[in-house]
């Protein structure tokens, strides 16, 4: 199965300031990668499909980018409400394998 | 509007069985595909597999083979997962959800709590 690993597995960083967030395949899965937002004791939700298509109703602020085995999300000012672990899922076909997880908190 | 809820807590010793509910309701509930998560304390997301609701035919993620049963009763448009010879390492949040993989458009249940201990 292709396995999926996220990095880092926390962050932490100021308001304000740009973060990313790495996601490889140990495949190719094409474009086929969702990266949910998961706040305290809240579900998931997603953010980004399709590897770069925001969600509708997410801020503008989040982008994701890559193809392939290579996937990034990008907060470009991160907020105070963006406390939150982040996911990436694979979709192109089963087992649709989430990566690890990056816990994202404020400095 | 989409809704899916979930049946409440349940606290189980070991061996013993628990079936989680998924009722779903705001859309024709055979024409999506319903996956089940597992989120163990203070854990990651974990695909558990899912489940063809037009077919009933589940497909398990490695892991989630032999004692998880993934049904569905299309009548009540209602999912469920049965866990059988529960371990206290199934202690985790459960949940369902329908997820629109070309849209991007997903719907949770509000996840069901299982704690295995005795």
């Amino acid at each position: 199965d292709i396995q999926m690993t996220q990095s880092p597995s926390s962050l932490s960083a100021s308001v304000g300031d740009r973060v990313t967030i790495t996601c490889r395949a140990s495949q190719a899965i094409s474009n086929y990668l969702t990266w949910y937002q998961q706040k305290p004791g809240k579900v998931p939700k997603v953010l980004i499909y399709a590897a770069s298509t925001l969600q509708s109703g997410v801020p503008s602020r989040f982008s994701g980018s890559g193809s392939g085995t290579d996937f990034t999300l990008t907060i470009s000012s991160l907020q105070p409400e963006d406390v939150a672990t982040y996911y990436c899922q694979r979709y192109d076909s089963a087992p649709r394998t989430f990566g690890g997880g990056t816990k994202v908190e404020i400095k | 509007q989409v809704q899916l809820v979930q049946s409440g807590s349940e606290l189980r010793k070991p061996g013993a069985s628990v079936k989680v509910s998924c009722k779903a309701s705001g859309y024709t509930f055979t024409n999506y595909a319903m996956n089940w998560v597992r989120q163990a304390p203070g854990q990651g997301l974990e695909w558990m597999g899912w489940i063809h609701t037009n077919t009933g035919n589940p497909a398990y993620a490695q892991g989630f083979t032999g004692r998880f049963v993934f049904s569905v009763d299309t009548s009540v448009s209602t999912a469920y997962l049965q866990i059988s010879s529960l371990k206290s390492e199934d202690t985790a949040v459960y949940y369902c959800a329908r997820v629109d993989w070309i849209t991007g458009k997903d719907y949770w249940g509000q996840g069901t709590l299982v704690t295995v201990s005795s």
